[in-house]
């Protein structure tokens, strides 16, 4: 298996522009979750989906904060607009139940200037 | 506000002795522990979990619970330089939202050669 997949690897872009992350879970996982890494708050969780359905968006910091997932295999966390704040690691994981080992991917590095 | 306080080190041991790494919990409900090891530039990876009272041994790791103390902890034994990276607790939410991690900051553990 090829495990969690993101993309980009890294991202930079101006203030104000829209930035698009982008995971594959593994095959067969009901289970994604967004997290961000700083140094400052360590690792948080944004969003979680169960079955594609969004279950609990509670950590989604503001509204230029959007997640979707469309189908099984894929989701997508948007930022509109970005902000130098929001520059992190952005990780995506996924898990074959709600209480089972959660499987991250590489992560995004995003640096907004 | 559901906590997980890790001392964030470093944590500094020579090679072959052992790494003792502590993380306590503000919630009572919460069932279950993790332990992941996160190298610098990567992502976090599960190395250990827990959710009885009492140790639960998996090679050179051992990680005990004591849930009356709200407190969990990873022992290393004969460390290794390659064990030198971030350590993060993670507890779950435990009652309705046990599918939530909360994560610690993380205790950096440095293994001398």
């Amino acid at each position: 298996d090829a495990g969690v997949i993101q993309s980009p690897r890294h991202e930079v872009t101006e203030m104000g522009q829209e930035v698009t992350l982008r995971c594959k879970p593994i095959s067969g996982h009901d289970y994604l979750f967004w997290y961000r890494q700083t140094m400052m708050r360590g690792l948080e969780l944004l969003i979680y989906f169960n079955n594609n359905v969004p279950i609990d968006d509670s950590g989604m910091p503001e509204d230029r904060f959007s997640a979707k997932m469309p189908n099984a295999s894929f989701s997508t966390l948007k930022i509109q607009p970005s902000e130098p704040r929001d520059s992190a690691v952005y990780f995506c994981a996924s898990s074959l139940s709600a209480v089972y080992e959660q499987y991250f991917g590489p992560g995004t590095r995003l640096t907004v200037t | 506000q559901k906590e997980v306080e890790q001392n964030s080190g470093p944590l500094s041991v020579p090679e072959g002795a052992i790494a003792s790494l502590n993380c306590t919990y503000s919630d009572r409900g919460s069932q279950s522990f993790f332990w992941y090891r996160q190298y610098s530039g990567k992502s976090p990876e599960l190395i250990m979990f827990i959710y009885s009272n009492g140790d639960k041994e998996d090679g050179r790791f051992t990680a005990q619970l004591n849930k009356a103390s709200q407190y969990v902890s990873l022992l290393i034994r004969d460390s290794q330089p390659s064990d030198s990276a971030t350590y993060l607790c993670a507890v779950n939410g435990g009652g309705g939202s046990n599918y939530k991690l909360t994560f610690g900051k993380g205790t950096l553990l440095t293994v001398n050669p």
